[in-house]
């Protein structure tokens, strides 16, 4: 079966700018995370979706916002990105949590 | 507050020898804990997992530990293999959210 999808693999933008990512998840999982990772902080998580409500929030600032679709799709929105925003952005999805988390390859944010 | 710490940066063992990796928790509250192997440029992928209500999980050559009273799990890997070599998060599971550690690269010399 697919994995876990994650478009684009690489993106690169200016200050201020935003950017919109997107993560399709296996067929029948209904939860959806997201987590960025960087080198000094490994990897935090930003928030998850289950049947298109957000269920849990990390500790990020507001310009970090998603939704997800009837579908399971999920979208993932910086707003006035800032250059400590570069980061390898990653998308997770599960049918249940104690089964495993299954992550896409993640898009890589490079803000300039 | 780190509730996940992962303390050993990295670890480097002879193939076919144990390798521990360790973490601490600090959040009595986790439901389950997982541990992940990620190679560079992929998204981690999932190795095992454990309930906070079992001490002991097994799957092939890996197998975690979960000490409650320590707030402490382990991940065992015999026998090691080259392939093993990669970097190693655990994190702590409840309410669908995981809290990860930041990681210890392990690498299996041949």
């Amino acid at each position: 079966k697919a994995g876990v999808t994650q478009t684009p693999r690489y993106l690169i933008k200016t200050r201020g700018q935003q950017v919109t990512l997107s993560c399709s998840p296996i067929s029948g999982h209904r939860s959806v995370s997201w987590y960025q990772q960087t080198p000094g902080q490994g990897l935090q998580f930003l928030f998850e979706y289950f049947s298109e409500t957000q269920r849990n929030k990390g500790n990020f600032p507001g310009r970090f916002s998603g939704r997800q679709f009837s579908n399971s799709r999920s979208e993932m929105n910086v707003s006035t990105l800032e250059l400590g925003d570069s980061a390898l952005y990653l998308c997770a999805s599960s049918f249940r949590a104690l089964y495993g988390y299954t992550f896409g390859s993640g898009t890589r944010l490079t803000v300039v | 507050d780190q509730q996940v710490k992962q303390n050993s940066p990295s670890l480097s063992v002879q193939e076919g020898r144990i390798s521990i990796l360790n973490c601490d928790y600090t959040n009595s509250m986790f439901d389950y804990f997982l541990w992940y192997k990620k190679y560079p440029a992929e998204g981690p992928t999932f190795l095992i997992s454990i309930s906070s209500i079992k001490d002991k999980n097994e799957d092939g050559r890996f197998t975690v530990f979960l000490n409650k009273s320590a707030k402490h799990l382990s991940l065992h890997i015999v026998p090691s293999q080259p392939g093993d070599s990669a970097v190693y998060f655990c994190a702590g599971g409840g309410s669908e959210k995981l809290v990860f550690g930041k990681g210890m690269k392990l690498t299996v010399n041949p």
